[in-house]
């Protein structure tokens, strides 16, 4: 059962502009959300999170939204740069529950 | 401050075979988690160490076991192999004190299984 959902596989954009990484989840009982980068050969990186009690928390270049009615998260990095090239991992998590993971999108920021 | 550090790298094993893969958290981390991450996929939960107890698991048959040390390093044991198996196999590590979501990755055992 696939309850967190990446549905764009890969996403390009211009170095300088915004980049919108989109999440969609399904259990209800998720109340906590994190995004998570993920460069080749290394393991995934904690990059920002979002309590289900927020709709948004920003922290320098990056910013998370949360439409709880929607069930529906993003993140939004502005401005985009080339190092920001990665694979992009929206994750979720209830009480005292396992994480569950996205499929991920790959990011491509082009100079 | 060495991070999550997993061995081996990479490993190739044959069907049927026992595989055992082993993990050392960063320092201060008294939670070790498992995870699979099969190609084009995102890591899916295997289960989860404290106090060198199992304290979560995952959809994942008995064939996966584990173990923590008091030292708070982990081993993961998979036996039986089945092509299935083959994946990046990640270890992750928090405090159990902060929020345990925002765990810390080593960078993974890729295993083959032929």
């Amino acid at each position: 059962d696939q309850q967190v959902k990446q549905n764009s596989p890969s996403l390009s954009v211009q170095e300088g502009r915004i980049s919108i990484l989109n999440c969609d989840y399904t259990n209800s009982m998720f109340d906590y959300f994190l995004w998570y980068k993920k460069y080749p050969a290394e393991g995934p990186t904690f990059l920002i999170s979002i309590s289900s009690i927020k709709d948004k928390n920003e922290d320098g270049r990056f910013t998370v939204f949360l439409n709880k009615s929607a069930k529906h998260l993003s993140l939004h990095i502005v401005p985009s740069q080339p190092g920001d090239s990665a694979v992009y991992f929206c994750a979720a998590s209830a009480v005292n529950n396992d994480m569950r993971f996205g499929a991920g999108t790959r990011l491509t920021v082009k100079p | 401050d060495a991070g999550v550090t997993q061995s081996p790298t990479h490993l190739i094993k044959t069907r049927g075979q026992q595989v055992t893969l082993r993990c050392s958290p960063k320092s201060g981390h008294d939670t070790v988690s498992w995870y699979q991450q099969a190609l084009g996929q995102g890591p899916q939960f295997i289960f989860q160490y404290y106090e060198e107890e199992e304290r979560q698991r995952g959809n994942f048959p008995d064939r996966f076991s584990g173990h923590q040390f008091p030292n708070y390093s982990s081993e993961l044991n998979v036996n039986a192999l089945l092509l299935g198996d083959s994946a990046l196999y990640l270890c992750a590590s928090s405090w159990d004190s902060d929020n345990p979501n925002e765990q810390f990755f080593g960078p993974g055992t890729r295993l083959t299984v032929l």
